[in-house]
């Protein structure tokens, strides 16, 4: 057990309504990471911390934000939400940067918009 | 971009069957990962291989990583019903911090 939690763990929004997930971990781990899964697509990374207030985007970032102001905490915001970012959202924790490193996954959150 | 291609996408087999899942890339990769992921559930992380050739055994599960480190292979011996999951590859190249997903094989072991 990587000590992540995901909130809230599911949630209906309305199209243009401003939506925070917030991911926290335990284990003081410098990477952490969000994913978005959606059927035919797999695992596509949003965006990624390499530390507090360190972050940079990843393949499909158009649409979100990100913040990490302490370690254990990671936000993603989606600043207007829109029926294309339907999708369950993973956070992930990477234990060691650099190398043969791994990425452990919290539970998820199931964000739809209507 | 790099790519990773799973086949199959999705697999249904009878319990007792031998089945082998198949990652491969025309990218070079410093390690591999194979995750398993249950409906609800994040993917949980199986195995990592970082060297090319090398061959790693959990259980009835055989995870391969190929010579050139561009492609991997994971083979389940005698399936059970308990191995039903999505099964997912992911790659890291080498000085980057970021995973490449492949988009899963969907194995379905009927009892």
């Amino acid at each position: 057990d990587a000590g992540i939690t995901q909130s809230p763990r599911h949630k209906v929004t309305e199209t243009g309504t401003p939506v925070t997930l917030r991911c926290h971990q335990t284990e003081n781990h410098r990477y952490m990471y969000w994913y978005r899964q959606d059927p035919g697509h797999g695992l596509r990374l949003i965006h990624y911390s390499y530390g507090v207030k360190d972050t940079d985007k990843g393949e499909v970032s158009d649409g979100y934000s990100v913040s990490r102001s302490k370690t254990e905490d990671f936000l993603l915001t989606l600043e207007s939400a829109t029926s294309s970012q339907t999708s369950v959202y993973f956070c992930a924790i990477s234990l060691a940067g650099g190398g043969a490193d791994t990425q452990y996954f919290g539970p998820g959150t199931r964000l739809t918009v209507l | 971009t790099q790519l990773l291609e799973q086949s199959p996408q999705f697999l249904s087999i009878q319990e007792g069957e031998n089945l082998t899942v198949y990652c491969n890339s025309s990218s070079v990769f410093s390690s591999l990962q194979w995750y398993r992921q249950e409906p609800g559930e994040g993917p949980v992380l199986l195995v990592t291989v970082v060297t090319g050739g090398e061959v790693k055994k959990l259980k009835r599960l055989t995870f391969q990583f190929g010579d050139a480190r561009k492609d991997s292979s994971l083979h389940i011996t005698a399936a059970q019903p308990g191995d039903t999951g999505l099964y997912l590859c992911a790659g890291k190249a080498g000085g980057s911090e970021k995973l490449v997903f492949g988009k899963g094989t969907k194995l379905t072991v009927n009892p």
